[in-house]
């Protein structure tokens, strides 16, 4: 199994709908983050948690939300989805010390 | 916005030949880290520099950092087709998350 498992990692869906992405780990990390993936513009940050009581925003926040139901669980919800958030969605993980994330396989999300 | 930008933005070799991708950034930062992504698939970290050092070297893999120009190079000596992908940079700085590049799309042609 991977170390940070993204569910799902492909999905098709309409404007104004409700999504949800799901992560897991199994490094003991305590530390999660999502992030965006658009064409040319490298990754950027959407939210991330350092344990269960602290999340914080990211660069890119406005549109979204998330949860951290536990250690090994970070997921993100876009509410009232929009063409302009169709984009591969990243979850990652690391240990306190920055030495490095691992990152899931990611989900390509498109909003139609 | 982003805090790295990579150059060239694609890079086209042939097998065999040294690839350097250069990185510029510009807050202060405590690490730069360098990432692989093969198509559409997540990030691999492959090596960290703290702003300590000025070089560090894993296999074929050698980076450079100087904190006087904000800078930083990744060197893959003796390229391979399978190391054709994108590659990212990526600072730790004061704020508690890495901030990346738009990445710089490396071709090794067989």
């Amino acid at each position: 199994d991977a170390d940070v498992t993204q569910t799902p990692r492909n999905r098709i869906t309409k404007t104004g709908k409700r999504i949800m992405l799901e992560c897991s780990q199994t490094k003991g990390h305590d530390r999660m983050y999502w992030y965006r993936q658009d064409p040319g513009l490298g990754l950027r940050l959407i939210y991330y948690s350092f344990d269960v009581k602290d999340i914080n925003k990211g660069e890119i926040s406005d549109g979204y939300s998330v949860s951290r139901q536990a250690q090994a669980k970070f997921s993100l919800s876009l509410e009232s989805a929009i063409p302009n958030q169709t984009a591969l969605y990243f979850c990652a993980t690391s240990d306190s010390g920055f030495y490095g994330y691992t990152f899931g396989s990611g989900t390509r999300l498109t909003v139609v | 916005s982003q805090q790295g930008e990579e150059d060239p933005q694609a890079l086209s070799i042939q097998e065999g030949e040294n690839a350097t991708m250069n990185c510029s950034y510009k807050t202060s930062i405590n690490n730069l880290q360098w990432y692989r992504q093969n198509s559409g698939r997540g990030l691999v970290h492959l090596i960290l520099i703290r702003s300590n050092e000025r070089e560090k070297h894993s296999g074929r893999l050698r980076v450079t950092l100087d904190t006087s120009k904000k800078s930083s190079s990744l060197l893959i000596t003796a390229s391979r087709a399978a190391d054709t992908a994108s590659y990212f940079c990526a600072t730790s700085g004061s704020a508690r998350q890495l901030t990346f590049g738009s990445g710089t799309q490396l071709t090794v042609l067989p």
